[in-house]
């Protein structure tokens, strides 16, 4: 059972948009900084966003994410087969004193 | 380009002990925070230690904490996770990744496996 809570699936035709929720407590989400990772099969994650809401360079603007009090969002617009990964949320818990992550989300595109 | 590349896995016995090693380059090594997250096979990322820049701070998740041992040695760009009493839970690719500010994770390496098995 993780900490931070994802649905384990979403699917969406391409060209579409999909949104992934990540749901935590005032003593991880709620008082600290969210990053997202996108995991494609076989190779290691990848940082998608950080800091809530703030991108890496190189990461498209189809992928944005925000928070809102004890949960953050992920949302991918324009969706490519390509995007077929799995999407991890993460924070730093303040009680346990330690990163946490999401359980994952598996995306397809349809 | 930063990089981390990671060695060391393999297959041992319950009870065992291992060593993993993380080299960075493309980077000021010293400069940042460095993590150990592992994924069992099918599972989810678990985040399993950090150490400081110095090494003079360390924190361990739950799972591992008094088993596992994180360290560095920033003249050789080198981190290391000692890892003693292992389990077959322990089974897993893990990680090295570069900290970021704020407890994220910016570059990461492409894992070394450790199967704990009888």
């Amino acid at each position: 059972q993780s900490v931070l809570t994802q649905p384990p699936s979403v699917s969406a035709a391409p060209g579409q948009k999909v949104t992934i929720s990540c749901s935590g407590s005032s003593s991880n989400i709620g008082n600290n900084y969210v990053s997202w990772y996108q995991q494609l099969p076989g190779t290691p994650p990848k940082l998608l966003s950080y800091d809530n809401d703030k991108r890496p360079s190189g990461i498209p603007d189809r992928f944005s994410a925000s928070k809102s009090g004890t949960s953050a969002t992920l949302d991918i617009t324009g969706l490519q087969t390509g995007d077929e990964a799995d999407y991890y949320c993460g924070a730093w818990d303040s009680s346990l004193y330690a990163v946490v992550f999401g359980g994952g989300t598996k995306l397809t595109v349809l | 380009e930063a990089q981390l590349v990671e060695s060391g896995g393999g297959l041992l016995q319950p009870g065992g002990s291992l060593r993993l090693s993380c080299v960075g380059s493309g980077f000021t090594f010293s400069n940042y925070w460095i993590h150990w997250v592992r994924q069992a096979p099918g599972k989810g990322l678990v985040w399993v230690a950090r150490i400081s820049t110095d090494g003079s701070s360390t924190t361990y998740g739950d799972s591992v904490r008094g088993r596992f041992t994180i360290s560095r040695d920033n003249a050789k760009n080198t981190l290391y996770l000692q890892m003693n009493s292992l389990r077959a839970e322990d089974t897993a690719v893990y990680y090295c990744a570069k900290g970021g500010t704020y407890y994220y994770m910016d570059v990461w390496g492409k894992g070394t496996t450790v199967t704990v098995s009888s």
